[in-house]
Formats: C-alpha cells, sequence, structure tokens
C-alpha cells in the first residue's frame, strides 16, 4: 500500500539539474524516505534515503520539508543515462517490516539532449 | 553492496507448468524478498523469504502457489507453479543488508511467459 504521490512523467534536458517531487502526507515520525530508480529492463537501483534531514551523496540530494510532508529529489546534472523510473517509498527502517519495500508507480523522468 | 545473479534470465512457459527461479547473492545477508513486476507496472512484493523457516507472504500471495526455499543465507528459490498467461511478469530478488541505511539490492529479474 503505497504511501506517496508521484507526478507520473517528467523530462529535463541533458546537463540540467531534475527535481522530482514527492508527496507522503501521512508519514509516521519513524518511516524514512528511501529513492529508488529503475532503468528499462533493470532491477531497481537504491539512490538515497532520509529522515527529515536533508542528504547528499555521489548521486543524488534530497530535500526533505520541515513538516516531512514532502521530498524532492535532486540530480544536480541529468545526463541521458538518468533516464528512469524514479521511486520514491516511505517506510519504517526496522521492526516486523525490516527491508520491505511497498512500490508506487513512481515518476518516469526522461533526459532529453 | 552484493551482487545477485537469478537463472533462468528468461523463459517461455506453457500453462499449467512450473518454473523454479534461483538467486544467487555474493555474500551472506539477512533479508531476501521476491518481488513481481506484471508488464507496464510497478513492483509488488510477493513474500520475505527466511533461512530455516516459512517464507512469510503478502496478502494475495500464497505458498501453493508462489512456494519459496531458503536454505542458507546466499541462496534462494521462487517457484511459480500451475502457471497461466496472468503470471507472465518480470521476478526479482533482492536482498537486504544489516546496519546502514537498510537500503536493498535488486537481482536483474528473470522475465516469465507463459503461453
Amino acid at each position: 500500500d503505497a504511501k506517496t504521490t508521484q507526478p507520473p512523467s517528467m523530462d529535463c534536458a541533458e546537463g540540467r539539474a531534475a527535481n522530482l517531487p514527492c508527496n507522503h502526507s501521512t508519514i509516521s515520525g519513524n518511516e524514512y524516505v528511501y529513492w529508488y530508480r529503475q532503468i528499462h529492463s533493470q532491477g531497481p537501483q537504491y539512490i538515497i534515503h532520509g529522515l527529515k534531514n536533508n542528504e547528499t551523496n555521489e548521486m543524488a540530494s534530497l530535500i526533505i520539508t520541515e513538516d516531512r510532508k514532502s521530498s524532492t529529489l535532486i540530480l544536480p546534472h541529468a545526463t541521458l543515462r538518468d533516464t528512469a523510473v524514479y521511486y520514491c517509498i516511505v517506510r519504517v527502517a526496522g521492526g516486523s517490516t525490516l527491508g520491505r519495500l511497498y512500490f508506487g508507480r513512481g515518476t518516469q523522468l526522461t533526459v532529453w539532449p | 553492496s552484493a551482487v545477485i545473479s537469478q537463472k533462468p534470465s528468461r523463459d517461455i512457459c506453457q500453462r499449467g507448468t512450473s518454473l523454479t527461479i534461483q538467486c544467487q547473492v555474493d555474500s551472506q545477508v539477512t533479508m531476501m524478498f521476491w518481488y513481481r513486476q506484471q508488464p507496464g507496472q510497478s513492483l509488488t512484493l510477493i513474500a520475505t523469504a527466511n533461512q530455516g523457516s516459512e517464507a512469510t507472504y503478502e496478502s494475495g500471495f500464497v505458498i501453493d502457489k508462489f512456494p519459496i526455499s531458503r536454505p542458507n543465507l546466499t541462496f534462494s528459490t521462487l517457484t511459480v507453479s500451475n502457471m497461466s498467461p496472468e503470471d507472465s511478469s518480470i521476478y526479482l530478488c533482492s536482498v537486504g543488508l544489516a546496519g546502514g541505511g537498510n537500503e536493498q539490492f535488486f537481482g536483474p529479474g528473470t522475465r516469465l511467459t507463459v503461453l
């Protein structure tokens, strides 16, 4: 039962920043926000996750609003290889549901030359 | 991270038959999961493969249809039994590593077509 809302599709010019929004208005205090992506015909790939602070790694940045009801995944310099479906998932990081991921429809990001 | 392989990578099967999909990980992992991705759809969790005990199935999935084995910490199998065309999907296994961010790593998937 996905608890997130994402736009079905977005596009972005190569070299520009891609900003992918996600709404999770019913997020609980102990739930993290995770982002995965799935390039066509491949298994999903972990990108980043966060609880309430902004996070950055070598792939992307994650900005979570102060009320935690929404977040934005930022790919700072999108390339053609970033064309994929991006999934925003909220879940508890431990407990009885440890590890289980419930995917929504995601956002199809298309990066064009 | 973890390197995950699946066999077969794809198969075409006849209605009423069964197919067993293998998932092999290059290191011991605590958590293994099986997902299904129907054509044009998102991923749906089928079950958690528990080492040494019966798998934990999600709502809508039953052991008779999708029996799962997990004999050790690096290997699991999913069987799709008594197949019908509606079972045509990509089946993916994933593993979760203890500690860190609890992120999951996915295998390449098995593309199943049932005629």
